[in-house]
């Protein structure tokens, strides 16, 4: 159980483009879904909180117009790189916390950006 | 000063042997821990987690919790060359959107 799939898997992408990445749970719901970053040799970086029907609550310097979060179903969070420059190449990762009392994380495998 | 501090390693430890992975954290309003485990270009996956002062086991991993000393470890029984990997503690303050602060993980070497 605690299935978390992301797509894609790796992208690589023109420099001004948009990216879309999915983020899902396969087999519970999801109250709330995490998005975050990582470089090479760093620590995850937490992004964004994703509240299924609600706004997205961002990190402090992170750019909400640029890093477009929806999570439109209790199974179903995207993230959205608009307009994606080379800084913005990196591996970024989404989690999941099913309903009830339980406040525990399940990753999906992330999602390898290069913007050329 | 770090909310959640850990060793960075490498710990070196050989094939069989007993590995312990340490991690203190600052907030003592901190509810829940956990340890991930992160292979190389992978995601974080979850080993175990631990709400209560004690010990707990699952298989041949142990976490161990002191909130007193705001202190956790994970103990890795018979360690083998695939536990060969970064391992990450993080905490959090509970309830199911509550945020996970991570450590900077502890990269572990598992030697035949």
């Amino acid at each position: 159980g605690a299935v978390v799939s992301q797509h894609p898997s790796w992208v690589i992408c023109k420099s001004g483009t948009s990216v879309k990445i999915e983020c899902r749970s396969l087999d519970f719901q999801a109250t709330t879904m995490f998005w975050y970053r990582q470089f090479p040799k760093q620590s995850l970086m937490l992004m964004a909180t994703s509240n299924e029907g609600s706004k997205a609550t961002y990190e402090q310097g992170v750019e909400k117009d640029k890093f477009l979060i929806n999570h439109a179903s209790l199974t179903l969070s995207t993230l959205t790189v608009t307009s994606a420059h080379p800084e913005d190449s990196s591996f970024y990762i989404c989690s999941a916390v099913a309903g009830g009392t339980t406040d525990t994380q399940y990753f999906g495998p992330g999602t390898r950006l290069t913007v050329l | 000063q770090k909310e959640v501090e850990q060793n960075s390693g490498p710990l070196s430890v050989p094939e069989g042997a007993i590995a312990s992975l340490n991690c203190t954290y600052s907030d003592r309003g901190s509810q829940s821990f956990f340890w991930y485990r992160q292979y190389s270009g992978k995601s974080p996956e979850l080993i175990m987690f631990i709400y209560s002062n004690g010990d707990k086991e699952d298989g041949r991993f142990t976490a161990q919790l002191n909130k007193a000393s705001q202190y956790v470890s994970l103990l890795i029984r018979d360690s083998q060359p695939s536990d060969s990997a970064t391992y990450l503690c993080a905490v959090n303050l509970g309830g199911t959107a509550s945020k996970l602060t991570f450590g900077t993980g502890t990269r572990l070497q598992v030697t035949l």
